[in-house]
């Protein structure tokens, strides 16, 4: 089974630039989740989809930040324009089903440098 | 209030000892799920163990067993026999609420050295 796939692998970019990530989640996941880490700290929600609508977007900064999920599958995250501490690593996560005891698949990540 | 808290920023372990890297929690809700995850400096994120609020047994997953102290809202992790694999960052992670989908809450994580 193929993992979360994401891309770019590394990004670096100049303050107030743009920039878009992407994530492909596993096959028939239907949660998708994209989180924020920051250098020294655990990875913080930004915004969660299910299927191809949004189900959380409390922690996006949205005048800046925007995602999108068409067609319930792949989904971009866009960052317009960066800021210096917009500077961290991207994770995107699926999920299968309901179950509480389902984990969360992650992928790679998108580690972003703003300068 | 930190949803997550583990306090230990850093933790040295020799080969072959058993570790036990700590995680308290907060929540007034009554369902909730425990997760532990590790990341290495590679950065993915790769799940180790989960725990529900009502298992009756701690959970256990190879080297890995969460000791789970309800009253005390603590889920630490124990790794036994380590090894120098096993270096990586440990996050502990919680889902609250009856809902398998609700996002998880991370800890600052534990970063965890192995020596030889």
């Amino acid at each position: 089974e193929a993992g979360v796939a994401q891309s770019p692998r590394y990004k670096i970019i100049e303050k107030r630039q743009s920039v878009a990530f992407w994530c492909n989640p596993i096959s028939g996941h239907a949660t998708l989740y994209w989180y924020q880490q920051i250098l020294g700290q655990g990875p913080k929600l930004l915004i969660q989809f299910q299927n191809n609508g949004v189900v959380d977007d409390s922690q996006l900064p949205k005048d800046r930040f925007s995602a999108e999920r068409l067609k319930g599958v792949d989904s971009t995250l866009k960052i317009q324009p960066a800021k210096l501490e917009d500077s961290a690593v991207y994770l995107c996560a699926s999920k299968s089903g309901g179950a509480s005891y389902n984990e969360q698949f992650f992928g790679p990540g998108t580690r972003l440098t703003v300068l | 209030a930190q949803k997550i808290t583990q306090t230990q920023p850093g933790m040295f372990v020799q080969e072959k000892e058993a570790v036990t890297l700590d995680c308290t929690y907060d929540t007034s809700d009554p369902s909730y799920g425990l997760f532990w995850y590790k990341q290495p400096s590679s950065g993915e994120m790769i799940f180790l163990i989960y725990q529900g609020s009502y298992d009756q047994q701690n959970a256990t997953e190879g080297r890995y067993s969460l000791n789970f102290q309800k009253a005390r809202k603590s889920a630490n992790l124990v790794i036994s026999a380590s090894q120098l694999g096993d270096s990586a960052m440990y996050f502990c992670a919680m889902r609250e609420g009856p809902e398998g989908n609700t996002p998880l809450v991370f800890g600052k994580g534990t970063r965890l050295s192995v020596i030889a």
